[in-house]
């Protein structure tokens, strides 16, 4: 089965600019799942998609930030305006809701804002 | 809170050698996971195990071996006679109880293994 994708790849923005970073989860996962992890430290959870319903939104860093599943399939993370602290690589990941839960993980988008 | 400690920001060893990563956590929760990912250079992350905090007993999968004590709070992870493939980056994870599925993990910074030929 196809793994889990993200695009782009990697995006380099000005501040105060907007980016939409994409996830396409594993065929069949419902759990889809962001994180972030900012140079050097941890890579920390952001928020949590059963379907296209947000579960847990809890590591947003601020209102700056729009994550959204429509039609519970892909998701698109928002950030606008952008800022210098943003920089950092995104991270999705999707596992199944019974069975088996292990995350697996997409490469991530590698963020730099200038 | 939960917390992860990976001590060992980069460690270097020769093919052959055997290696030890250090995995410290913290946690109030009674029923919890912990997790080994692998990050090759392509950079996504790879799932190497999950252990249930009831399940103290050690795990063997060829080359790669695992120490869970809940004594020391300690999941430490051992590659035997380490290969150049080996190298990665590796983050030790933990995660409270699963509810429908569903895994907050919690990462540690991650250790950076370089095995050279």
């Amino acid at each position: 089965e196809a793994g889990v994708t993200q695009f782009p790849s990697h995006s380099v923005i000005e501040k105060g600019q907007t980016v939409t970073l994409r996830c396409d989860p594993i065929s069949g996962h419902d759990n889809l799942y962001w994180y972030r992890r900012v140079m050097g430290k941890e890579i920390k959870f952001l928020l949590h998609f059963v379907k296209e319903s947000k579960q847990d939104e809890s590591g947003m860093p601020n209102n700056r930030f729009l994550a959204e599943r429509t039609g519970g399939t892909y998701s698109t993370l928002k950030v606008q305006p952008a800022e210098l602290e943003d920089s950092g690589v995104y991270f999705c990941a999707s596992s199944r809701v019974t069975g088996r839960y292990e995350q697996y993980f997409g490469p991530g988008t590698r963020l730099t804002v200038t | 809170a939960q917390k992860v400690t990976q001590a060992q920001t980069e460690i270097s060893v020769v093919e052959k050698e055997d290696v030890t990563l250090d995995c410290v956590y913290e946690t109030r929760d009674t029923t919890y996971y912990l997790f080994w990912y692998k990050q090759p250079p392509s950079g996504e992350l790879v799932f190497l195990i999950r252990r249930n905090s009831f399940d103290e007993q050690n795990e063997i999968s060829g080359r790669y071996s695992w120490n869970f004590q809940k004594s020391t709070s300690s999941f430490n992870f051992t590659i035997t006679a380490s290969q150049v493939v080996d190298s990665a980056v590796y983050f030790c994870a933990l995660s409270e109880a699963l509810m429908a599925g569903f895994q907050k993990l919690v990462f540690g910074t991650g250790t950076r293994l370089l095995v050279s030929p």
